[in-house]
């Protein structure tokens, strides 16, 4: 079974600041998607960054970025130039016909 | 716009009711899933389907049922409500994998107290 782990359960960042957020995954398959997905207090499940595993480049959306490190089953998140409206969970998923999420990383950011 | 969409939002019953929860896309998406959300778990997978008369277990299905009768729905039916499962519940569609994004499209929760 894949597992995805979020080691951190919470972060915090000063605004206008940098924040990377961990994710490791476990899988024996070699074809697969990633993602990150924001949730804040509405609860809606909004996509920030989406990752195929057969890509070597890293994903860019504006001020989101990961980097992708495949050998070692590893998808951070680098939010740069941090706003207060990135404050919200944030949900690591690994795809492979269904999709399985971590337990999530709440970012607060400060003002 | 295409949209996905749950109801009840919010329901309350009493231990050993029977609960159905639905969900219905305009996607036209063959993928649907269901998942519950609880504090320190993050969304875990109960039931999905592949498409019409296709439903599948995911690491939680114990308690609940699933049936795809047409592309658009995928009702979840708690058979014997228990108070574990207080949750809040999540539908969700995608394209299938080859030849799709595989991005999920999320409705907006279900929350569901058993008490």
């Amino acid at each position: 079974a894949q597992t995805v782990t979020q080691s951190q359960p919470e972060m915090s960042v000063q605004e206008a600041e940098t924040v990377t957020l961990s994710c490791t995954y476990d899988t024996s398959e070699s074809d697969y998607y990633l993602f990150w997905y924001k949730q804040p207090p509405s609860r809606q499940m909004i996509l920030v960054i989406r990752q195929e595993a057969y890509k070597q480049q890293n994903a860019t959306e504006n001020r989101f970025s990961v980097n992708f490190q495949k050998a070692a089953k590893s998808f951070s998140l680098k939010i740069s130039d941090s706003q207060l409206g990135d404050a919200a969970m944030y949900f690591c998923a690994y795809q492979n016909n269904d999709m399985r999420f971590g337990a999530g990383t709440r970012l607060t950011v400060k003002p | 716009d295409a949209e996905i969409t749950q109801s009840p939002r919010h329901k309350i019953t009493e231990t050993g009711r029977q609960v159905t929860l639905a969900c219905h896309q305009t996607w036209n998406h063959n993928n649907m899933f269901w998942y519950r959300q609880d504090l320190g778990h993050g969304l875990r997978l109960i039931h999905y389907s592949y498409g019409v008369h296709d439903t599948n277990k995911g690491e939680v299905s114990d308690g609940y049922s699933v049936s795809r009768s047409n592309t658009e729905d995928l009702p979840l039916t708690l058979e014997s409500a228990a108070s574990s499962q207080t949750s809040v519940y999540f539908c969700a569609s995608s394209e299938s994998l080859a030849g799709g994004t595989g991005e999920l499209f999320f409705g907006e929760g279900s929350r569901l107290t058993v008490l």
